[in-house]
């Protein structure tokens, strides 16, 4: 069994500001873990993932996550937020082997506001 | 490329009305999702297909039921719709890139 906690359902920063939205989870495999982004009325888009190699994880539009498995962890960070940020993150794990890599499960999702 | 296309990109039923989501992917991806999106829960798997010719449940599939037409074809079918089954319905396929999932962009319905 999976589960994903985001913690905080609305985050709010400033431009140039330091982003993070945090994320654990808890697998019973090893997992992989994702970050994707959801504009209004779009669908998602993959950010970045953690499929088992680099603990650190570089993915687009300047984002990245680190994968600490002994805090359960892979929070996103952005050193300077822009506003075009503004979107909703979802972070989701999949227990990885086989044909299972899309049976995700997902967290609640937070909102990112960026303040001029 | 057009990726996962759902049709139709809205929708509103009476309750009680049926109705079938298509969606279809071009990447040549073996596994396809049906996910729904509510506010506060994230995304919920529905159902989902590893390969053409199997179906399996996902976390919510009650009220729920799917065809893998064939490899590119995956439908969602709501036979008799209720006010809870009011959400945005997603696709998506995956294949052999490990971990990299393609989503549509979605069907908003709304059962009244």
């Amino acid at each position: 069994a999976q589960s994903v906690t985001q913690l905080g359902s609305h985050v709010s920063v400033s431009e140039g500001a330091l982003v993070l939205l945090r994320c654990n989870y808890s697998s019973s495999v090893p997992p992989y873990l994702f970050w994707y982004v959801q504009y209004p009325n779009q669908g998602l888009q993959l950010l970045l993932k953690y499929t088992s190699a680099a603990t650190l994880v570089k993915g687009i539009n300047g984002f990245e996550a680190e994968f600490k498995k002994s805090e359960t962890s892979f929070h996103l960070t952005k050193p300077s937020a822009h506003m075009r940020d503004a979107a909703e993150y979802f972070c989701a794990v999949s227990g990885g082997g086989g044909t299972s890599y899309g049976k995700l499960t997902f967290g609640q999702g937070t909102i990112l506001t960026v303040h001029p | 490329n057009a990726g996962v296309t759902q049709t139709p990109k809205f929708q509103v039923l009476k309750t009680g009305q049926s109705m079938t989501l298509q969606c279809a992917q071009d990447m040549n991806h073996n596994s396809m999702y049906w996910y729904r999106q509510d506010p506060g829960m994230g995304l919920r798997l529905i159902y989902y297909s590893a390969s053409e010719g199997t179906t399996d449940k996902g976390e919510v599939p009650n009220g729920y039921n799917v065809s893998r037409l064939n490899k590119r074809e995956f439908s969602l079918r709501l036979e008799s719709a209720a006010p809870s089954q009011t959400s945005v319905y997603f696709c998506a396929s995956s294949g052999r890139d490990r971990g990299r999932t393609f989503f549509g962009q979605g069907t908003r319905l709304t059962v009244v």
